[in-house]
Formats: structure tokens, C-alpha cells, sequence
């Protein structure tokens, strides 16, 4: 199994700022992955994030935006950029293990933008 | 792009009913998962299945693949239980990891 920890979990911010969510795993995992849920919505995927290399963004979703590092195996960022009110949501991790191949999620980091 | 539809969306139970939520979906998967999603917004993973049935304590997984149909049953429910439960599948055909989530079940279990 794993344990995906997310920081901060939640954080209130004023519009126009950026914020920038941690998510660690404490095992090797083969890909990680961000999504959003915004309110009564169910989760979309924003981007996988890549080791060493650019993320991969879904449709809809770019990298000035949403900027994600991924600088090892078990560690990524995902930064919102220059916030509006409408991305106030729920930002998840998650991670799929390089032994089993499950598929695990952080706890979430809830974001109200003001 | 597969379509997953759960139901209910709303379910309120007695402590120690047993409960059901379905989940559809309209394309061949290879894995759907069912996860809990507490108010605080974190998410566990109950289960992740390919075929047949999985129990865990209280709450059994069960898929039909040919009908593409899940069901999640919770047995003896408590207040605990109280959450969203939602299905999420994984579409069949090469190493993409990348899951289809379902809107949700707001669970709600009373005394």
C-alpha cells in the first residue's frame, strides 16, 4: 500500500495570488496525477506529472495555469496561478504504485479563492 | 470516452440497513474502483476491481463485466458509513492510467 500526504490542506486566497500544493508518496510509484473537483462536480484529471520532464495536461487545462513539477519519484507540485474565485476547489494527488500497479489518492487540499 | 453514470445520487438509510449504489458505464474497462470521499474532501479507495466480487469488513464489491455494471453494498450501516461513494473506471487497452469518475452517492446514515 501507499500513504499520499497533500500540503497545505486547505488554505483560503485572495484572487490574483498563486498557491502552490505538495504532494509526496512514501513509496515508488510509476505516475502521479492532479485533479480538481470543483464544487458538486465530479473529479477531472488536470495533468499527469512527469518525472523529470514537462507535465502532460488534459484538455481544458495549461501549464502557466497549472504549472506541476515533478523533480523525483515520489514528490510533486501543482501550482494554481493567479487565482480567480472560480478556481476555488478541491485539488487531489494521486499515484500508482510501481509494485502493484494500484492507483492511490491524496487527502486533498481544499482551495477557497476570495 | 466512457460514461459512468452512479446511482442513487442521494440515499438516506437507517443505522444497520443495508445499502446499495450502482455504477454503469458504457465502454470495456479494465479496472473500476470505488472510492469514499468523507466532507472534508479527502478520498480512500475502497476497492479496485477487475472481475467477481471483493469483500472488506462491511462493504462487498461486486462487477459484472458483460453487463458493465458495479454495484457497492454496504451491510449493516452505521453513521460512519456517512459519506460520498464514487465509482471511477479505468478504460481498457494500454498502460493509460487515467480514470473516468462518476458524479457520486451522498450517503447518509442516521441513528
Amino acid at each position: 500500500s501507499a500513504v499520499i500526504s497533500q500540503k497545505p490542506s486547505r488554505d483560503i486566497c485572495q484572487r490574483g495570488t498563486s498557491l502552490t500544493i505538495q504532494c509526496q508518496v512514501d513509496s515508488q510509484v510509476t505516475m502521479m496525477f492532479w485533479y480538481r473537483q470543483q464544487p458538486g462536480q465530479s473529479l477531472t484529471l488536470i495533468a499527469t506529472a512527469n518525472q523529470g520532464s514537462e507535465a502532460t495536461y488534459e484538455s481544458g487545462f495549461v501549464i502557466d495555469k497549472f504549472p506541476i513539477s515533478r523533480p523525483n519519484l515520489t514528490f510533486s507540485t501543482l501550482t494554481v496561478s493567479n487565482m480567480s474565485p472560480e478556481d476555488s476547489s478541491i485539488y487531489l494527488c494521486s499515484a500508482v504504485l510501481a509494485s502493484s500497479y494500484e492507483q492511490y489518492f491524496g487527502p486533498g487540499t481544499r482551495l477557497t479563492v476570495t | 470516452k466512457n460514461e459512468v453514470e452512479q446511482s442513487p445520487q442521494n440515499l438516506t438509510a437507517q443505522e444497520g440497513e443495508f445499502i446499495t449504489i450502482n455504477c454503469s458505464y458504457s465502454v470495456g474497462i479494465s479496472a473500476l474502483h470505488w472510492l469514499q470521499q468523507h466532507p472534508g474532501g479527502g478520498i480512500v479507495s475502497l476497492f479496485m476491481l477487475s472481475s467477481g466480487k471483493k469483500k472488506h469488513g462491511r462493504l462487498i464489491a461486486t462487477i459484472n463485466i458483460q453487463e458493465k455494471h458495479s454495484s457497492l453494498h454496504i451491510t449493516a450501516s452505521h453513521p460512519r458509513d456517512s459519506a460520498v461513494y464514487i465509482c471511477a473506471v479505468k478504460d481498457s487497452g494500454g498502460s493509460n492510467y487515467k480514470l473516468t469518475f462518476g458524479k457520486g452517492t451522498l450517503l447518509t446514515v442516521n441513528p
